[in-house]
């Protein structure tokens, strides 16, 4: 039962391009969500959060928005840039068991020079 | 600066051994969590602690034991490494519920099983 789900394993955009990445969840009681990236051999960090009261949330580079009705968030990297190349991981905290972390399977991007 | 430390980075270890991977936080986190890492299944949770002395089953437990007898501190256990299990393990903690879901990674531990 995968409740958060990243349909696409890779991505691949030119740099200087938007990247967008995707995430679908089937849980209507995830009321926050969190998106970490993780490069080769380095444990995953936080990139940037959106609670449910909110359909957009900017942080530089990066942009979230979260369409409840659809269960459906993605995140916006405008420009890209090869340091961008990373695996991106969607995450929503379990309804019922505080603390937990619900992860998709990530999305692999390359950005190209 | 928050930190979480793994024992080792990169480990091999041979079928039936016996495996202690280590990892300690800073911060002064109720939570503490196992994580294995593997291509196309993303982050699966193996076990976590809300508490000294507390533990839960993730959702693949199997293989595994773990122990946190101090808050700072918890060990991941394979009681007898298969070659299955080679993965990259991460540790994670977070101070959990409220506003603060965010968990912080250790570097992770690359386990290789022969």
């Amino acid at each position: 039962d995968q409740q958060v789900k990243q349909n696409s394993p890779s991505l691949s955009v030119q740099e200087g391009r938007i990247s967008i990445l995707n995430c679908d969840y089937t849980n209507s009681m995830f009321d926050y969500f969190l998106w970490y990236k993780k490069y080769p051999a380095e444990g995953p960090t936080f990139l940037i959060s959106i609670s449910s009261i909110k359909d957009k949330n900017e942080d530089g580079r990066f942009t979230v928005f979260l369409n409840k009705s659809a269960k459906h968030l993605s995140l916006h990297i405008v420009p890209s840039q090869p340091g961008d190349s990373a695996v991106y991981f969607c995450a929503a905290p379990s309804y019922n068991q505080g603390g937990k972390l619900i992860f998709g399977q990530g999305t692999e991007l390359s950005v190209k020079p | 600066d928050v930190k979480v430390t793994q024992s080792s980075r990169y480990l091999v270890k041979r079928t039936g051994e016996k495996v202690f991977l280590e990892c300690v936080q800073d911060m002064d986190h109720e939570n503490m969590f196992w994580y294995r890492q593997d291509p196309g299944l993303g982050l699966r949770l193996i076990y976590f602690s809300y508490d000294v002395k507390m533990k839960e089953k993730g959702d693949i437990p199997e293989g595994y034991s773990v122990s946190r007898e101090k808050k700072e501190r918890f060990s991941l256990i394979l009681e007898s490494a298969s070659t299955n299990q080679t993965s990259m393990y991460l540790c994670a903690s977070g101070a959990g519920g409220g506003s603060s879901y965010e968990q912080y990674f250790g570097p992770g531990t690359r386990l290789t099983v022969t």
